[in-house]
């Protein structure tokens, strides 16, 4: 079965530092997603790519935030540098398109910053 | 302002029982309501998912009610498992070029054997 995958699952990084995460979508998936969700609260959406373009990233902190999709594939979101209240579960999604509304999740990255 | 806001915030029900976990949304130009499960270490995972179009759609052991003119839709999970012990949210999106999940803080369900 045709799965998002993510990695690191775990990160811990110290105040500060720079880290990175990665997103490989399910093949085809011209939509991909990057979600913050905060341990006890639902899924925040970062992000949004259609293809390698950005279609939203309106509540992208851009200050320490990046986001890149180069070859409309896989996609890297970085923080540099990182903070406390970065500490959180970073989600990545795809769907087929951005019409598509069935958005497939993958196990995501659990970042502690200390 | 949160646009999609889920009640109770957790619930505990016995193997066999009804679970109902209800949610009201903001936005009229929603148009588009998942149910997503998510279990601990797990992303979140599409569970059933209803247009403003019909008022129910059952799937399963699982079911969405929806009320357009309340702004409100629930999940009802019959006959409870101790399987279905996890974190529940509902969402909502509209449809179209930008379509986006709006998320409620979710709801822990623990259903005791």
């Amino acid at each position: 079965e045709a799965e998002v995958a993510q990695s690191p699952r775990y990160k811990i990084t110290e105040k500060s530092q720079a880290v990175a995460f990665w997103c490989d979508p399910i093949s085809g998936h011209a939509t991909l997603y990057w979600y913050r969700q905060i341990l006890g609260q639902g899924p925040e959406l970062l992000v949004q790519f259609q293809d390698e373009s950005v279609v939203d990233d309106s509540q992208l902190p851009k200050d320490r935030f990046s986001a890149e999709r180069l070859k409309g594939v896989d996609s890297t979101l970085k923080i540099q540098p990182a903070e406390l209240g970065d500490s959180a579960m970073y989600l990545c999604a795809s769907s087929l398109a951005l019409a598509n509304t069935e958005a497939f999740f993958g196990q995501g990255t659990r970042l502690t910053v200390v | 302002q949160q646009q999609v806001k889920q009640s109770p915030q957790s619930l505990i029900v016995q193997k066999g029982g009804i679970s109902i976990i209800n949610c009201a949304y903001e936005n009229t130009a929603f148009d588009y309501f998942p149910w997503y499960q998510q279990f601990p270490g797990k992303g979140p995972a599409l569970l059933i998912a209803i247009r403003p179009d019909v008022s129910e759609k059952k799937e399963g052991r699982f079911t969405i009610s929806f009320n357009k003119s309340a702004k409100q839709f629930s999940l009802h999970i019959m006959d409870s498992q101790p399987g279905d012990s996890a974190t529940y949210f509902c969402a909502a999106t509209t449809t179209g070029a930008n379509s986006k999940l709006t998320f409620g803080k979710g709801i822990t369900l623990s259903v005791r054997p």
